[in-house]
């Protein structure tokens, strides 16, 4: 079983749509979690940026964490065809460089 | 304009060579990285370095090599002795190593061998 599981999709949504994209982990010891963004054959640029539970909000991106249940959770409104991407989740324990990267979710938003 | 950035942007390689990837970053970073990306998978941490001229294995060192010898340069070199090459590979840099979580990646690097 992999430490951080996520669904590969292609998630395919229309434009406006309200997204939530999702990864599971194993290790309870984890306390900080990102969300990062990847366009085609580009590097992936950091979106989200949470420690321990709760949400936090910026502009149409909400992260969502809940580790009772050992689940964050990524929700985008509004959607736009240029959120089309792969959305990457990943993990650490504390804050050193030790990053679990979840496998990655394509999203695809029609126009 | 401060970034990372990687070249080549593409790199064909002949089975049984060594190629050199570059990675330079001006963000005044002290630590860098290498992983590697393969289809279905999470990026996988190759090396890492903490400082100038300190650097470690990561989770899949094997047929690659390093050099840290500028803070602001971190090439990877993949080695013939790499079973399976072909691969997207990024680099990335945090401030430090102790607030590493938050890391920049460059644009990458995509290897192909022939």
């Amino acid at each position: 079983q992999k430490e951080v599981e996520q669904d590969p999709g292609p998630l395919s949504v229309p434009e406006g749509a309200i997204v939530s994209l999702n990864c599971t982990y194993s290790n309870s010891a984890f306390q900080y979690f990102m969300w990062y963004r990847q366009y085609s054959r580009k590097g992936p640029e950091l979106l989200m940026y949470t420690y321990s539970s709760g949400n936090k909000e910026d502009g149409r991106f909400t992260a969502q964490v809940d580790k009772s249940s050992k689940y964050i959770s990524l929700f985008i409104r509004d959607s736009q065809p240029s959120d089309s991407a792969t959305y990457l989740c990943a993990m650490s324990q504390d804050s050193s460089y030790k990053l679990i990267f979840g496998s990655g979710t394509r999203l695809l938003v029609r126009p | 304009d401060g970034g990372i950035t990687q070249s080549p942007k593409y790199l064909f390689r002949k089975e049984g060579q060594n190629v050199t990837l570059s990675c330079e970053q001006n963000l005044n970073h002290d630590a860098m990285y290498w992983y590697r990306q393969d289809p279905g998978q999470g990026l996988r941490l190759i090396y890492y370095s903490q400082i100038v001229n300190d650097f470690q294995k990561g989770d899949i060192a094997e047929g690659y090599s390093v050099s840290r010898e500028k803070k602001e340069s971190f090439p990877l070199t993949v080695t013939s002795a790499q079973k399976n090459p072909t691969a997207f590979y990024l680099c990335a840099s945090s401030i430090d190593w102790i607030l590493g979580d938050e890391q920049f990646f460059g644009p990458g690097t995509r290897l192909t061998v022939l």
